[in-house]
């Protein structure tokens, strides 16, 4: 069974740009989540999909934005890119489509953003 | 405050030698899962274990086994016999049931070397 995928793998924007990240779940899997990793902030949350609809959503600005497909793919954007945006965007799937503690998420390779 | 603490940024252990990663949690929901990923320097964070705080006997998975201690709210990871494949980061999470929708919330990590 083929992982999660994410494209691109890497990317280079410029500030004021924007960007949109890929990822294809593994399948069968409904539930796709978002991280953002920085050395300074570690792992951080930014939202989970499941049904195309949005259901957890973390503590970022509302220039980071997600969609789901019919099909569990989602993309993630990130709207006026900003410096600090560079980091490594991990994805997520999970099987269990309910929400609560055992809910185990199977990562990507992440795109790396950076943001000159 | 921290959910999740990893007091280890760094460590160096033989090969062959067994190795435990220390993690401490804080929650106040009953109901919540505890997890080992594991980040090469490819990017991809690799699922390892999982705990949930009402399961009775301690996790294992193969040299992976999670030394979990409820009243401390401790969940250490031991690896067995260490490889030199194994040198990573290294990070403890934790899900809370009640407040998923912060997804996972993960500790600072602890970047750990296996020298031959």
């Amino acid at each position: 069974k083929a992982g999660v995928t994410q494209t691109p793998r890497y990317l280079i924007k410029t500030r004021g740009q924007q960007v949109t990240l890929s990822c294809s779940p593994i399948s069968g899997h409904r539930s796709v989540s978002w991280y953002q990793q920085t050395p300074g902030q570690g792992l951080q949350f930014l939202f989970e999909y499941f049904s195309e609809t949005q259901r957890n959503k973390g503590n970022f600005p509302g220039r980071f934005s997600g969609r789901q497909f019919s099909n569990s793919r989602s993309e993630m954007n990130v709207s006026t890119l900003e410096l600090g945006d560079s980091a490594l965007y991990l994805c997520a799937s999970s099987a269990d489509g309910r929400e609560g503690a055992k809910n185990i998420q199977y990562f990507g390779a992440g795109t790396r953003l950076s943001v000159l | 405050a921290q959910k999740i603490t990893q007091t280890q940024p760094g460590m160096f252990v033989q090969e062959k030698e067994a190795v435990t990663l220390d993690c401490t949690y804080d929650t106040s929901d009953p109901s919540y899962g505890l997890f080992w990923y594991k980040q090469p320097s490819s990017g991809e964070m690799i699922f390892l274990i999982y705990q949930g705080s009402y399961d009775q006997q301690n996790a294992t998975e193969g040299r992976y086994s999670l030394n979990f201690q409820k009243a401390r709210k401790s969940a250490n990871l031991v690896i067995s016999a260490s490889q030199l494949g194994d040198s990573a980061m290294y990070f403890c999470a934790m899900r809370e049931s009640r407040g998923g929708a912060d997804g996972l919330t993960f500790g600072k990590g602890t970047h750990l070397i296996i020298q031959p």
